[in-house]
């Protein structure tokens, strides 16, 4: 079976830095992804991690240790418009190895 | 930038009757799936295909539901009996190859069965 840990919620102000933290469990790890999603809107991408480390993209980093089962998404220079929920999705071996299992998603409310 | 995109962005039908929810993945992809999401829930998987046929599927995707790509664009999911509990968002979304390669989610159908 496949477990996906993350906060419920979280709160940060503008200008500042947040972690979101992620721990997982599943039958075979083949990758972990990181989505944004607006209320009403189709999650989209932000990161993805298949191997141990950092991943940077612009004011977006993802972390991954596959033998702790964790990851974490950290912003930095918090907008307001990264308000969202930010889903933590893994993707694990089985037959076809294609499904993401998604995480219940973080909810990030940034305040002025 | 290539998009996933659905049809209808919203549908309201009755409790029993037969839904059909419409997709185009994106052209160069040959991984189609379908998700879920109750409101307030998280993002489901229902199923997943590849090569004209299912590779994957979930337990909600019982024999109420079937997929299908009738021709070389479109990717259809029947929900065949609907009940008060498919209420949701209905994504679908596409990926070039199966591991490595991330999974674009259309803007989706909102389903609300009365």
């Amino acid at each position: 079976g496949q477990n996906i840990d993350q906060p419920t919620e979280m709160t940060a102000t503008e200008g500042a830095i947040v972690q979101i933290n992620c721990t997982y469990q599943t039958s075979g790890f083949n990758g972990l992804f990181w989505y944004q999603q607006h209320a009403g809107e189709a999650p989209t991408f932000l990161s993805y991690n298949v191997l141990d480390g950092l991943e940077e993209k612009g004011r977006f980093s993802s972390f991954l240790s596959r033998s702790k089962g964790y990851s974490y998404l950290l912003l930095k220079e918090l907008q307001m418009k990264d308000s969202a929920s930010y889903l933590c999705a893994v993707r694990a071996i089985n037959q076809a190895g294609t499904a993401l299992i998604f995480g219940k998603g973080t909810t990030l409310s940034v305040s002025s | 930038e290539p998009e996933v995109t659905q049809t209808p962005s919203h549908q309201v039908t009755q409790m029993g009757q037969e839904v059909i929810l419409r997709c185009v993945p994106i052209s160069n992809h040959l991984y189609f799936y379908w998700y879920r999401q109750i409101l307030g829930q998280k993002v489901e998987f229902l199923v997943s295909f590849y090569n004209n046929e299912i590779s994957e599927k979930s337990e909600i995707f019982d024999d109420q539901f079937s997929v299908e790509r009738p021709d070389g664009s479109n990717f259809t999911l029947k929900i065949r009996s609907t009940k008060l509990e498919d209420s949701a968002m209905y994504f679908c979304a596409s990926s070039e190859r199966s591991s490595g390669n991330t999974i674009y989610f259309g803007e989706g159908s909102w389903l609300t069965v009365v």
